[in-house]
């Protein structure tokens, strides 16, 4: 089986633009989580899906936002850039609710200047 | 809210030997789940290991274990006979398993070194 993809991988905007990113989750996973990897916070929490339906949301301002597509495919979206949302983005797919196991993909890595 | 703690941010350990990382969680919880997953150098982080808390058996995968205590708290990784392909970043990460989801804490990490 193909792992998580996350598609781009680098990325490179302005202050004051928008970004999406996409995720793949392992085929047959119903369960998308992102996550915010900076050296200062370490790794926080963002949003999780299930079955297109957001079931939690961290401590992160309205600008980012998320979705899930009837394939279990995930985006998620920061508009209005700033420069301390520079940072790896992480994903996460588990085949179900309650299961042990996330499997993360490699990330993306968006600077913004 | 429950918080996740690792107190050293850099350890070192010779190959061969056993090094032992820590982690201390904060949650009013009775049961929930520990892991700690593993984070190479821009690669993927995987799951090293995990810990029901309901379960008193301490978890062990290959060289890998942990010493789980409940009541302080507390669940380090120990890594036996370290090999140079386990330097890594290590995170510990706590989860409830109220409501289903499936979020994590995370500590700060702990990044290992291993000397050949």
């Amino acid at each position: 089986k193909a792992g998580v993809t996350q598609t781009p991988r680098y990325l490179i905007k302005t202050r004051g633009q928008q970004v999406t990113l996409s995720c793949s989750p392992i085929s047959g996973h119903r369960s998308v989580s992102w996550y915010q990897q900076t050296p200062g916070q370490g790794l926080q929490f963002l949003f999780e899906y299930f079955s297109e339906t957001q079931r939690n949301k961290g401590n992160f301002p309205g600008r980012f936002s998320g979705r899930q597509f009837s394939n279990s495919r995930s985006e998620m979206n920061v508009s209005t850039l700033e420069l301390g949302d520079s940072a790896l983005y992480l994903c996460a797919s588990t085949a179900d609710l309650n299961a042990y196991e996330q499997y993360f993909g490699p990330g993306t890595r968006l600077t913004v200047t | 809210a429950q918080t996740v703690t690792q107190s050293q941010p850099e350890m070192s350990v010779q190959e061969a030997e056993t090094v032992t990382l820590s982690c201390t969680y904060d949650t009013s919880e009775s049961d929930y789940y520990l892991f700690w997953y593993k984070q190479p150098p821009s690669r993927q982080m995987i799951l090293v290991i995990r810990q029901e808390a309901y379960k008193q058996q301490n978890a062990t995968e290959n060289r890998f274990s942990v010493n789980f205590q409940k009541a302080a708290k507390s669940f380090s990784l120990k890594i036996s006979d370290s090999q140079l392909g386990d330097a890594a970043m290590y995170f510990c990460a706590y989860r409830s398993p109220q409501g289903g989801s499936e979020k994590l804490v995370f500590g700060k990490g702990t990044k290992l070194t291993v000397n050949p």
